[in-house]
């Protein structure tokens, strides 16, 4: 595997479900990301893991959850979902993280359907 | 106002023209700028990287940068149909919170 990988590609889930996306990357960054996309609306940023510390919460509800046991793995776990909550969720990595020129590299990104 | 504005298309054109795409943006303090590029199914993938005013050029890509007008510009010559794709620009500050921006993207079409 090379480059940023994420699974499941589509999740459908109820909302008294609870499920974990998991992201991988494969290119030695130390810096990870969640990302939000729905349609017609821009990238939402939702978390920023830098050497497995979070260094960013962009006021996400707490029925999402982070964690990121080493820099090459992050975790999105997700219990209590509201229907406005299907998107695309997009991982990124980025070799520095919290620097403006850290290019970011994304991953393909996993449908989350909720019913 | 969004802090960043992009036109979401859909924009068609047939192969072979020249195609513009831009963002306006309002905070003054973005220095650097970029736009990314996502087919369909696909995560979005750094296209051009550009500092601060001025042009880029990569092969058929040309970024553009006017900071006293707050607009971004990305020129695509001889477009292709494997050239359709949602085009993100995106842009971060030099200081303060130096997190990416989104625009909401501009899906293009190239009809061969």
């Amino acid at each position: 595997e090379t480059g940023v990988t994420q699974t499941p590609r589509h999740l459908v889930m109820g909302m008294t479900n609870k499920k974990s996306l998991k992201c991988e990357q494969h290119l030695g960054h130390n810096a990870m990301y969640w990302y939000k996309q729905s349609a017609k609306k821009p990238l939402e940023l939702m978390f920023v893991y830098n050497f497995k510390e979070q260094t960013e919460n962009n006021s996400v509800p707490s029925r999402f959850s982070p964690e990121c046991p080493n820099s090459s793995h992050l975790f999105l776990h997700l219990h209590t979902l509201q229907p406005e909550d299907s998107a695309l969720y997009l991982c990124a990595s980025s070799p520095r993280g919290g620097t403006s020129t850290d290019t970011q590299y994304f991953g393909p990104g996993t449908r989350l359907t909720v019913l | 106002q969004k802090e960043v504005e992009q036109d979401p298309g859909p924009l068609s054109v047939p192969e072979g023209a020249i195609v513009s795409l831009n963002c306006t943006y309002s905070n003054s303090a973005f220095q650097y700028f970029m736009w990314y590029r996502q087919y369909s199914r696909k995560g979005p993938e750094l296209l051009m990287y550009t500092y601060s005013s001025g042009n880029k050029e990569d092969g058929r890509f040309t970024a553009q940068v006017d900071k006293s007008s707050k607009y971004i510009s990305l020129f695509i010559r001889d477009s292709q149909p494997s050239d359709s794709a949602t085009y993100l620009c995106a842009m971060s500050a030099n200081t303060g919170r130096r997190a990416l921006t989104f625009g909401s993207g501009t899906r293009l079409q190239v009809q061969p």
